[in-house]
């Protein structure tokens, strides 16, 4: 069984702020992990994903994500905050045959303060 | 990068009547598709797995007679909501793999907005 586990419905940070989005997940199997973001009433955008090799993973618009196996955690951060990060970003998890769906968190909304 | 077009972006309907979204892969082949319900505020979620020229498999709990998926070609998965009733209200997302691929390759519509009156 797959699953992951947002902290925290809702984050605010100031414009120029560290962002820190926390996932944990839990997987009876080595699993990909994955970061995607919605702006309102659009579908998902995948931010990035772990794939099993770097542990550091660096996806778009200056986003990035540890794996930390021992914790069970795959964080998302950014150094800087801009307004146009103000989204809702949902954690997934899936096994690494790619055959099963994605297992998605309940979502972290980001609002950015100026 | 791959696309996925997902139509109509919102529609309304009168409870009782039916409503197809569709959902369509531009440049690659989608063996398989997904569809998602999202409620406000809550997390994706999977109704079921749409597999091109088969059945698709339904999640627990999902009432395949009422929402009828169609995948017939390698680009085109339909969501049909039969009788739809305000309950059914929802925001609505596909998402589409590509052909031989993982969830690595994995690319949603912008998906529908459902309203039922």
């Amino acid at each position: 069984a797959q699953s992951v586990t947002q902290l925290g419905s809702h984050v605010s940070v100031s414009e120029g702020a560290l962002v820190l989005l926390r996932c944990n997940y839990s997987s009876s199997v080595p699993p990909y992990l994955f970061w995607y973001v919605q702006y309102p009433n659009q579908g998902l955008q995948l931010l990035l994903k772990y794939t099993s090799a770097a542990t550091l993973v660096k996806g778009i618009n200056g986003f990035e994500a540890e794996f930390k196996k021992s914790e069970t955690s795959f964080h998302l951060t950014k150094p800087s905050a801009h307004m146009s990060d103000a989204a809702e970003y949902f954690c997934a998890v899936s096994d690494q045959t790619g055959a099963n769906n994605l297992f998605f968190g309940t979502g972290t909304r980001l609002t950015v303060i100026p | 990068g791959a696309v996925v077009s997902q139509h109509p972006s919102r529609v309304i309907c009168k409870s009782g009547t039916s409503v197809k979204i569709e959902c369509r892969s531009l440049d690659f082949q989608a063996t398989t598709m997904f569809w998602y319900r999202q409620f406000p505020k809550k997390s994706l979620m999977l109704m079921a797995t749409s597999n091109e020229g088969s059945k698709a498999t339904y999640e627990q709990g999902v009432e395949k007679d009422k929402f009828l998926i169609n995948h017939a070609s390698l680009t085109l998965s339909t969501l049909t909501v039969t009788s739809a009733h305000p309950e059914d209200s929802s925001f609505y997302i596909c998402s589409a793999r590509d052909r031989g691929g993982s969830n690595e390759k994995l690319f949603f519509g912008s998906g529908t907005q459902l309203s039922v009156l």
